[in-house]
């Protein structure tokens, strides 16, 4: 079955320092995939997504990812990471065989900042 | 533009009750999708509507059920509550054909069951 899998849990980082949060995917065919943030009792923000064509997507607040087909992955980066950054972490996929609104999601990464 | 609204924010609820959960569309969007996200977990897809009829559902039984209106907002409805039915509920709104595959999420309704 298809699945999205985030490996770690919890990442604690340094204001200031670099960011990746990892995802593996398992589909055949390209996948479409997505990156969102949840903040504490909001819903999901779209911070970027992946279609096809360039393998390294920009997205919004300075986070970009980078589709890497030989791995099944698509890590999410951050050159400088801002105490603003910290939040919950969703990687999704449209599900196969599935319309724009049926997305599998992994369980989440949520992401600390340290001053 | 409101986005996407849901209401209640909050309930709380009894085993073996019925609830409803409301989702206002993002203005011009079509389609509605709901989410179960339980806690520690991310987002599980329960079904989508599309011009009033469940176009798609995901793996729950038949206790969740769900209306769309001609006015494109939607009811989740939820019979015969389990204390594992406790979850926040994202509701999601698309516009059909959109090739950029966007949705835009609501804040959530966090439901209870005691």
């Amino acid at each position: 079955a298809q699945s999205v899998t985030q490996p770690d849990i919890h990442i604690t980082v340094s204001e200031g320092a670099s960011l990746e949060l990892r995802c593996n995917y398992s589909y055949g065919a390209t996948p479409y995939l997505f990156w969102y943030v949840q903040s504490p009792g909001q819903g999901l923000q779209l911070l970027l997504k992946y279609f096809s064509g360039d393998t390294l997507v920009q997205g919004i607040k300075g986070f970009e990812a980078e589709f890497k087909r030989s791995q099944s992955s698509f890590n999410l980066r951050k050159p400088s990471v801002h105490w603003s950054d910290a939040a919950e972490y969703f990687c999704a996929v449209v599900r196969y065989g599935g319309s724009q609104g049926n997305l599998i999601f992994g369980k989440g990464t949520k992401l600390s900042v340290k001053p | 533009d409101a986005g996407v609204t849901q209401s209640p924010t909050h309930l709380i609820k009894t085993r073996g009750q019925q609830v409803t959960l409301r989702c206002s569309p993002k203005s011009g969007h079509d389609t509605v999708s709901w989410y179960q996200q339980a806690l520690g977990q991310g987002p599980q897809f329960i079904f989508q509507y599309y011009e009033e009829e469940e176009r798609q559902r995901g793996n729950f039984p038949d206790r969740f059920s769900g209306h769309q209106f001609p006015n494109y907002s939607s009811e989740l409805n939820v019979n015969a509550l389990l204390l594992g039915d406790s979850a926040l509920y994202l509701c999601a709104s698309s516009l059909v054909g959109d090739r950029t595959y966007e949705q835009y999420f609501g804040p959530g309704t966090r439901l209870t069951v005691t």
